[in-house]
């Protein structure tokens, strides 16, 4: 089983569409819990940090639930810069950081 | 505009060639990190520096040698590599190994192996 699991898509939206992610990770020791956004052909960027109050940043809704080993992260009125690969990235116990496979994301007109 | 400054940011070499990656950061994040990332994959881990020292090898082929000059600079030596070596190089730095902040990561190098 892989430490970090995402469904890869793609997930294809059409403008203004509320899309949703899901991701798990295996090891319940896992400390911190990130949402990455990587463009074709470009680095990752950090896209905000998922804390387990859940967290919001403009259009984008982040959760997770350490008892179900789960993160989510929301996106409302999708734009079509939106679309990207989002991964799921969780810091485990030894400190390293554990990227999952990557939702690829494609807004239509 | 990235914090993490990469460079060359595309690199064609042959397999006798010896060539260097270069990063440098001026955040004052005390780790730094190289990835591999191939096509439609993730980055994997290679190299961890904490406080100028080498923290964490993932089992990386000798073929790759890092070396962190200061605090500010991380270097990925490259001798004698492989076609399947084709891949982008990722830099990154975080405040340090246990932050919360999560990484900066550069705009990576793209090597190409001939």
């Amino acid at each position: 089983r892989k430490e970090v699991e995402q469904d890869p898509g793609p997930f294809n939206v059409p403008e203004g569409a509320t899309v949703a992610f899901n991701c798990t990770y295996s090891n319940s020791a896992s400390q911190s819990f990130f949402w990455y956004r990587q463009d074709c052909r470009k680095e990752p960027k950090l896209l905000m940090s998922v804390y387990s109050s859940g967290n919001e940043d403009g259009r984008f809704t982040a959760q997770l639930n350490r008892a179900s080993q789960y993160i989510s992260l929301l996106i409302r009125d999708s734009k079509l810069s939106d679309s990207a690969t989002y991964l799921c990235v969780v810091r485990g116990a030894t400190n390293k950081l554990i990227f999952g496979t990557g939702t690829l994301l494609a807004v239509q007109p | 505009d990235t914090e993490v400054t990469q460079t060359p940011k595309h690199l064609v070499m042959g397999m006798t060639n010896k060539k260097s990656l270069k990063c440098e950061q001026h955040m004052g994040h005390r780790a730094m990190y190289w990835y591999k990332q191939k096509a439609k994959k993730p980055p994997e881990l290679m190299f961890v520096y904490s406080y100028e020292k080498l923290s964490i090898n993932e089992s990386v082929p000798s073929r790759f040698s890092p070396e962190c000059p200061n605090s500010s600079l991380l270097n990925l030596h490259l001798h004698a590599l492989q076609p399947e070596d084709s891949a982008l190089y990722l830099c990154a730095s975080s405040q340090g190994m246990g932050s919360d902040y999560g990484y900066t990561f550069g705009s990576g190098t793209r090597l190409t192996v001939v």
